[in-house]
């Protein structure tokens, strides 16, 4: 199981963006997959979850609205965008599997990416 | 929200020791707690699930306790490796909430 991301990006304030996270070594369609937000020095932050199967999406209140999570089955990829970034959108992001066992309750994240570095400055 | 508060933040331990992380959550969870372990500019690493589950692969000396509102990860002997910051994340209601995470660092 692999989970690569794009790289870093480097934007201004109102610019869009979209990051991606390429799965490999499993069947992508029927995994969840989660975002997670870490600032400069800070914990990390659930952003929330996509099915890529079906596009199905949970999204952490803190985030509804500023972000948008997709995924693309037929190239196994899962993406995180936003329309107009902020200063404030400046943190690592992480994609990881978020799995469910046969009886369809959730585990832990437990394959992760690499992390995309974000840093949004004027 | 459900909120997580880790205990201690700091933790300052020798190799060798035992040491205890708590998690406190401010409303239950049942079981639905996982640990992951940060290694400074890596990504986080799954350890435990359902709250005292070993992850696949994470060594037998990490094990994790607990139900409730309040939880354990111990690691039973520290090894050079384990010096890291490890966060508990409950995983029963939307949304999703972490600890503010625990530093383990050498004495």
């Amino acid at each position: 199981v692999q989970l690569v991301q794009s790289g870093a990006e480097v934007k201004k304030p109102g610019e869009s963006l979209k990051i991606s996270c390429k799965g490999s070594g499993y069947s992508f369609s029927n995994h969840w997959i989660g975002w997670v937000r870490q600032m400069p020095g800070k914990g990390l932050e659930w952003m929330g979850i996509v099915y890529p199967d079906d596009s199905e999406t949970k999204y952490n209140p803190t985030f509804q609205g500023q972000v948008t999570m997709s995924a693309d089955t037929s190239t196994n990829t899962a993406y995180l965008q936003w329309s107009s970034l902020k200063t404030s959108d400046t943190a690592m992001y992480y994609c990881a599997r978020q799995p469910v066992d046969d009886s369809g309750y959730w585990l832990g994240l437990d394959n992760w990416g690499q992390g995309t570095l974000v840093t949004v400055s004027s | 929200d459900i909120q997580m508060t880790q205990s201690p933040s700091t933790l300052s331990a020798s190799l060798g020791d035992r040491v205890t992380i708590t998690c406190r959550a401010s409303q239950s969870v049942s079981t639905w707690l996982a640990w992951y372990q940060q290694k400074p500019g890596k990504a986080p690493k799954l350890l435990i699930y359902q709250a005292s589950s070993l992850e696949s692969g994470v060594p037998s000396y990490f094990s994790g306790s607990g139900s409730g509102t309040e939880f354990t990860l111990t690691i039973s002997s520290l090894q050079p490796d384990d010096f890291a910051t490890y966060y508990c994340q409950q995983y029963i209601t939307y949304p999703w909430t972490f600890g503010q995470g625990t530093k383990v660092e050498i004495k």
